[in-house]
């Protein structure tokens, strides 16, 4: 069936590092992948999606490129802030209108 | 106000109790969701709803049931809890012309089953 990947966390990093989430795929046909945010005490929220191969999604300084030859959707972002400090999950949706959520990663970012 | 809202926001109950989960929105969605977080597993889905209507078991509906009261409405209920139904329990919406590509969700009930 189809799954998601994603490197365990949690990530811990200074500020104004750069980030990478991995994120890695399996899926029947072609599917759009997404990145979610959950922020202490909150529900997720959509951070970037792509939906077809090579596309980038992008927001709020993080970005996504959907990449078919390697199945993978890794989420990054130039410099972190403390603000960023969440945890974060790739998903895929195959066209069936449900989401297939990773475990997620948890990052941490210190001033 | 926010789109999705769920009550209660925490909820300590005991094994064998009968208890209900309610969520509502006001963003008009067609597509309502159940989902269970925990530690390490990421969500899963439980109940999904395609109109008032339309009611679909997810990977892990065993123990639960679901009721779509209204468009607006949708509510998740545990007929007799047990202690591994403890977890954070998410509603969403998504809307039909988005292909439920984009999934809004509301933020959580806690809830703890002794």
């Amino acid at each position: 069936g189809d799954s998601v990947t994603q490197m365990e966390g949690p990530v811990t990093l200074s500020e104004e590092a750069f980030l990478t989430i991995n994120c890695t795929y399996t899926a029947t046909g072609y599917p759009s992948l997404f990145w979610y945010v959950q922020y202490p005490g909150e529900g997720l929220q959509l951070l970037l999606k792509a939906t077809k191969a090579d596309d980038k999604g992008s927001n709020k300084g993080f970005e996504a490129t959907y990449r078919k030859e390697t199945t993978s959707f890794h989420l990054e972002k130039g410099s972190v802030q403390v603000s960023d400090s969440a945890v974060y999950f790739c998903a895929l949706n195959t066209g069936f209108q449900k989401l297939v959520f990773g475990t997620g990663t948890r990052l941490l970012v210190s001033p | 106000d926010a789109d999705v809202t769920q009550t209660p926001r925490n909820r300590i109950t005991k094994t064998g109790k009968r208890i209900m989960l309610e969520c509502s929105q006001t963003k008009g969605h067609d597509r309502m969701y159940w989902y269970r977080q925990d530690p390490g597993l990421g969500l899963r889905l439980i109940y999904y709803s395609f109109d008032v209507k339309d009611i679909n078991k997810g990977e892990i509906s065993d123990g639960y049931s679901v009721s779509r009261q209204a468009q607006a409405k949708f509510s998740l209920s545990l007929e007799s809890a047990i202690p591994n139904q403890t977890a954070l329990y998410f509603c969403a919406t998504s809307d039909f012309t988005q292909g439920g590509e984009t999934q809004y969700f509301g933020p959580g009930t806690r809830l703890l089953v002794l």
